[in-house]
């Protein structure tokens, strides 16, 4: 079974600061990597996601993420974050050849940006 | 817009009493998945439906359970709510069965049982 941590729980930074979140993943097969987003009263959505290819992956709202396949690690990256990136962040992982499309999450990482 | 929907958004149950949480969704995806999110944990999936095929996570309670009458529509049923109940309930769809669809999520059900 596959399992996903994310280091930190909580992060605070101030506007323009660079955000990098980690993600380790633990699974002995291919992996499809994932991160979501949850704005305060919103729903998950997808921020980026990791096939295969370039592990440079950019995603929406000026996110990216680096898939380092030695490390598995997925880490989430912003040059300069901005007060609406206040939110919770998860990393999530499938496996590719297992059926059911089914994801095992992190446990998250509230991000606060102080204006 | 297409999307999934929750409804009730919040819902008050008794111990005991059964509680019945809904999803709808206007994606057409063919599979459908309930997640229970505790306070500061990851979401943790119960199980999922392909097409009208139900599949139960191993450690998922037999307290809970699922119907799906049609392609849109997705309930979740928890027949004697206990106080660890207390959850938000996450409904997601995914077009289709492979890790390459990405799941596509509503705002949740925050369930509080007293």
């Amino acid at each position: 079974a596959q399992s996903v941590s994310q280091h930190n729980h909580h992060v605070i930074l101030s506007e323009a600061a660079s955000l990098e979140l980690g993600c380790n993943y633990s699974y002995g097969g291919t992996v499809n990597l994932f991160w979501y987003v949850q704005y305060p009263g919103q729903h998950l959505q997808l921020l980026l996601k990791y096939f295969s290819g370039d592990p440079l992956v950019k995603g929406i709202k000026g996110f990216e993420a680096e898939f380092i396949k030695s490390k598995f690690s997925f880490n989430l990256r912003k040059p300069s974050v901005q007060w609406s990136d206040t939110a919770e962040y998860f990393c999530a992982v499938n496996a590719q050849e297992a059926a059911g499309n089914k994801l095992t999450f992190g446990g998250g990482t509230r991000v606060l940006v102080k204006p | 817009d297409a999307m999934v929907i929750q409804n009730p958004r919040y819902q008050v149950t008794q111990f005991g009493k059964p509680v019945t949480l809904s999803c709808s969704q206007t994606l057409n995806h063919n599979v459908m998945y309930w997640y229970q999110q505790k306070s500061s944990q990851a979401p943790k999936l119960l199980f999922h439906y392909y097409d009208k095929d139900f599949n139960n996570e191993a450690d998922t309670p037999d307290n809970f359970q699922s119907r799906r009458p049609n392609t849109s529509f997705c309930f979740l049923d928890i027949r004697s709510p206990g106080l660890g109940d207390a959850a938000m309930y996450l409904c997601a769809t995914s077009r289709d069965y492979t890790g390459f669809y990405e799941q596509y999520f509503g705002p949740g059900t925050r369930l509080t049982v007293t």
